[in-house]
């Protein structure tokens, strides 16, 4: 099993609809980051998460940690929201820092129709 | 601010043959993390490195190193090629604790 799984692996929605992609991971984390990654590779980072939830323009990120789940949603989707979406957990060390051993899920393919 | 760079962003090599990479990260972050990135394996981690120091390494073979310099750039190193190394390679640079930047990438093929 993943460490990182996520779902759905393909998702195809209208112009308009509410979206939502799941994660859960099962590892001691300190922090979980939401990636996007269009066609051609450029990985751009949404949102960095440790608790709560964050809010940037038509993007949310949540993040349960006693249940060890995030959702990403966006509202109002749009064809440009087209991509991989990413989730990505950083694995806590005794030393404090963490930022670069990410350990990832496999990607959700989101595809926005107009 | 200059994003995170990288080059080259293509590289051609053939097996048994060796590649060196570089990343300039963002200035005035000193993490820097090198991904590897596969149609069948995904995104995996290879190393960190902050302040010239190596913190953390992935499950790769030996064949796979890297250094940081003084100035916060990066090198990773591949020898021996295998067509299986053929994938996209990511740097990412931060501020620690703060959100990853990525590169570009370099797609690296192996013939």
């Amino acid at each position: 099993k993943n460490e990182v799984e996520q779902s759905p692996q393909n998702l195809t929605a209208q112009e308009g609809e509410f979206i939502t992609i799941n994660c859960s991971y099962s590892v001691g984390i300190s922090a979980l980051h939401w990636l996007q990654q269009h066609p051609g590779g450029g990985i751009v980072s949404l949102f960095m998460l440790s608790s709560g939830k964050k809010k940037h323009g038509r993007l949310i990120a949540t993040i349960n940690i006693q249940e060890k789940h995030s959702s990403l949603h966006i509202t109002a989707s749009h064809p440009r929201d087209s991509a991989v979406y990413i989730c990505a957990c950083a694995r806590r060390f005794d030393y404090g820092g963490s930022q670069g051993n990410l350990i990832f899920g496999k990607g959700t393919k989101l595809s926005v129709k107009p | 601010k200059a994003g995170v760079t990288q080059t080259p962003r293509y590289l051609i090599k053939t097996r048994g043959q060796q590649v060196t990479l570089s990343c300039s990260p963002i200035s005035g972050h000193r993490s820097v993390s090198w991904y590897q990135q596969t149609p069948g394996q995904g995104l995996q981690f290879l190393f960190e490195y902050f302040s010239e120091t190596q913190r953390n390494k992935g499950n790769f073979p030996g064949r796979f190193s890297g250094r940081q310099f003084s100035n916060s750039r990066s090198e990773m190193n591949v020898s021996t090629l295998e067509l299986g190394d053929s994938a996209l390679y990511l740097c990412a640079s931060s501020l620690v604790p703060d959100t990853q930047y990525f590169g570009p990438g370099t797609r690296l093929t192996v013939l």
